[in-house]
């Protein structure tokens, strides 16, 4: 069956602007992750969604960030007044029992 | 607090020689484990993973890792590298109480022809 998802593949924006991401998991996971890789890093937990319950928001750097995520469907991962240290690859995971599948990711440079 | 520890950042070996690579995790109880590889360009597969029972798990594309409690290790071995398995690969634990992964920083592997 098809895999998690991530439009666009990559992205360029202008230091300032706002850029939206956007996540399709698999279908019938009903929790979705999203993470952040900057170069030479390991991954960095951003947010967590299951099912109908609030959304873990912990790893969110700044108020900049926010997601959504309809039903248990496509999620979107917004930054706001994007700004040069935002420059990372941005992987979304659906996940079903304990394993996480992830996507291809979004490569976002801002310069 | 929860960390996965991944000590060795980039490793080359030669095609056709085996393939250890390390990972360490530091968790109350044992974590569920897991071992990805992210090629070029690309997304996070999974190889292998281990929640319990016999602790030596097999994986995709070759690959092989062994949970030892006494150590709080799970390594990810290979008997004979190919070139196609230049990669980064990173470890990750999920802990009973929580519902993330906790990644290592990465291992990059390198193979000489």
């Amino acid at each position: 069956g098809a895999g998690v998802s991530q439009s666009p593949s990559n992205k360029v924006t202008e230091k300032g602007k706002d850029v939206e991401l956007r996540c399709d998991p698999i279908s019938g996971h009903t929790a979705l992750y999203w993470y952040r890789q900057r170069l030479g890093q390991g991954l960095e937990f951003l947010i967590y969604f299951q099912g109908n319950s609030a959304p873990d928001k912990s790893g969110l750097p700044s108020d900049r960030f926010s997601a959504e995520r309809t039903g248990e469907s496509v999620s979107t991962l917004t930054i706001q007044r994007t700004q040069q240290e935002d420059s990372a690859v941005y992987l979304c995971a659906s996940r079903t029992r304990e394993t996480q599948y992830f996507g291809p990711g979004t490569r976002l440079l801002v310069l | 607090a929860q960390s996965v520890t991944q000590p060795d950042i980039h490793i080359t070996v030669s095609e056709g020689a085996s393939l250890e690579l390390r990972c360490n995790y530091s968790y109350g109880a044992t974590p569920y484990l897991f071992w990805y590889v992210q090629s070029p360009g690309q997304g996070l597969q999974l190889l292998l993973k281990y929640f319990s029972g016999d602790t030596l798990v097999q994986g995709i594309k070759g690959f092989e890792a062994e949970f030892k409690r006494s150590q709080s290790s799970f390594n990810l071995r290979k008997p004979s590298v190919h070139w196609s398995d230049a990669a980064e690969y990173f470890c990750a634990a999920l802990g009973d109480a929580t519902n993330k992964l906790i990644f290592g920083t990465g291992t990059l592997l390198a193979v000489q022809p």
